[in-house]
């Protein structure tokens, strides 16, 4: 069984902090990635994907990838509390033919003013 | 921004009837997908579907759900015998080849 695994939370930063979001996976192989957003009673919203060892950056958010550890994090620099999400892991199985994600239970954000 | 489009937004139904959840996928995409999420859990993955078949289902996907691509547009996932653990948000996604996933807003199944 494929899993992917998060800290729960919820994690309470301060508005203006940083935010670190950490995510683990069991199966070495997975090659692609993706950080969702997802806020009470609303859908997955795509945030970020990343398929390379190291970081990527878009904006506020950096994504950071470590395949020997299966390890894929995401930074939010300046939080703001429009931030206060779950944020969710989710990592590409290729199992079947055309891949579907397997998700994390999410991390809940609090963005405090 | 191009969407995918789920109708209804929220259903109630009845323990043992039928429903049909409809989605609108985006229109260049070929892979399509539900997913579902029980309140306070995981999104879980339930069926993909490419060149009007499907390619993988999850142990969930059993016997009283199936899927159809009507007509060009349309992605239907149908449960015929709803249970109360049924009750769930249901999701459609869809992708090109190499893209993320984008998901629909998905629609709130109650089984009463």
């Amino acid at each position: 069984q494929k899993e992917v695994e998060q800290n729960s939370g919820p994690l309470s930063v301060p508005e203006g902090a940083i935010a670190s979001l950490n995510c683990t996976y069991s199966d070495r192989g997975s090659q692609s990635f993706f950080w969702y957003r997802q806020y009470s009673g609303k859908s997955p919203e795509l945030i970020m994907s990343i398929y390379s060892n190291g970081d990527k950056e878009d904006g506020r958010f950096t994504a950071q990838l470590n395949k020997a550890s299966q390890y894929v994090s995401l930074l939010i620099r300046d939080s703001q509390p429009s931030d206060s999400a779950t944020y969710l892991c989710a990592v590409e199985d290729y199992g079947g033919s055309q891949g579907n994600l397997i998700f994390g239970k999410g991390t809940k954000l609090s963005v405090k003013p | 921004e191009p969407e995918v489009t789920q109708t209804p937004s929220h259903q109630v139904t009845q323990m043992g009837q039928e429903v049909i959840l409809r989605c609108v996928p985006i229109s260049n995409h070929l892979y399509f997908y539900w997913y579902r999420q029980i309140l306070g859990q995981k999104v879980e993955f339930l069926v993909s579907f490419y060149n009007n078949e499907i390619s993988e289902k999850s142990e969930i996907f059993d016997d009283q759900f199936s899927v159809e691509r009507p007509d060009g547009s349309n992605f239907t996932l149908k449960i015929r015998s709803t249970k109360l653990e049924d009750s769930a948000m249901y999701f459609c996604a869809s992708k090109t080849g190499s893209d993320g996933y984008t998901f629909g807003s998905g629609t709130r199944l109650t089984v009463v």
